[in-house]
């Protein structure tokens, strides 16, 4: 069963300083991946998704995220972050040809400091 | 485009009473549907999983149950709520994998 990692459980960073997200997967072959943002109390907002194609996925935001197959990583990352960034990020995967059901990360949670 | 409800969009609940919350989606045939599930300790959980009306797969043991009576429409249930039911409930659809991913606005459910 395929599994995702998000080594993080809470990231602090100052405002307009970069970030990095990381997040690692346990599956066979190339599964799908997403990045969600949840901000407290509210429901997951899908950041960006990777199917095939560019390695280098664009978000919305103003985030982004690289697939490394080597790696097993779709880490996130931003230039500049900004206070209104600060919520819980999740990644999640799904099998190809699995019913495209989402397994999660358990989550980083961002803090911003001004 | 499509389009996700999910109602209500908070429940309080006591112990031993029946839960039924609701999800449908506009905008698209036959979808996938969904239930996911975020609670504290356990993170985000696939509960049920449906790929037609009434066919319904159970992700994990559990005491509640999912319906789809309608094409777009999928339904969470349980006889007897649980204080460990509490969580974040919430929906979500395909049709293939570049529809994969997107959630309706949950429902939080408390269990008292």
């Amino acid at each position: 069963a395929q599994s995702v990692t998000q080594p993080d459980i809470h990231i602090t960073v100052s405002e307009g300083a970069s970030l990095e997200l990381r997040c690692n997967y346990s599956y066979g072959a190339t599964p799908y991946l997403f990045w969600y943002v949840q901000s407290p109390g509210q429901g997951l907002q899908l950041l960006l998704k990777y199917f095939s194609g560019d390695t280098l996925v664009q978000g919305i935001k103003g985030f982004e995220a690289e697939f490394k197959r080597s790696q097993s990583s779709f880490n996130l990352r931003k230039p500049s972050v900004h206070w209104s960034d600060a919520a819980e990020y999740f990644c999640a995967v799904a099998v190809t040809g699995g019913g495209n059901k989402l397994t999660f990360g358990t989550g980083t949670q961002l803090k911003v400091e001004l | 485009s499509q389009t996700i409800h999910q109602w209500p969009a908070t429940l309080v609940q006591p112990v031993g009473s029946p839960l039924s919350l609701e999800c449908t989606v506009e905008g698209t045939s036959n979808p996938n549907l969904y239930w996911y599930r975020q609670a504290a300790g356990r993170g985000l959980q696939l509960l049920f999983y449906s790929v037609g009306i009434g066919q319904i797969s159970s992700e994990v043991p559990q005491n509640l149950s999912a319906s789809r009576p309608q094409d777009r429409q999928f339904i969470l249930s349980s006889k007897k709520l649980l204080l460990s039911d509490s969580g974040f409930y919430l929906c979500a659809w395909s049709e293939d994998e570049r529809t994969t991913g997107y959630f309706g606005p949950g429902t939080r459910l408390t269990v008292t």
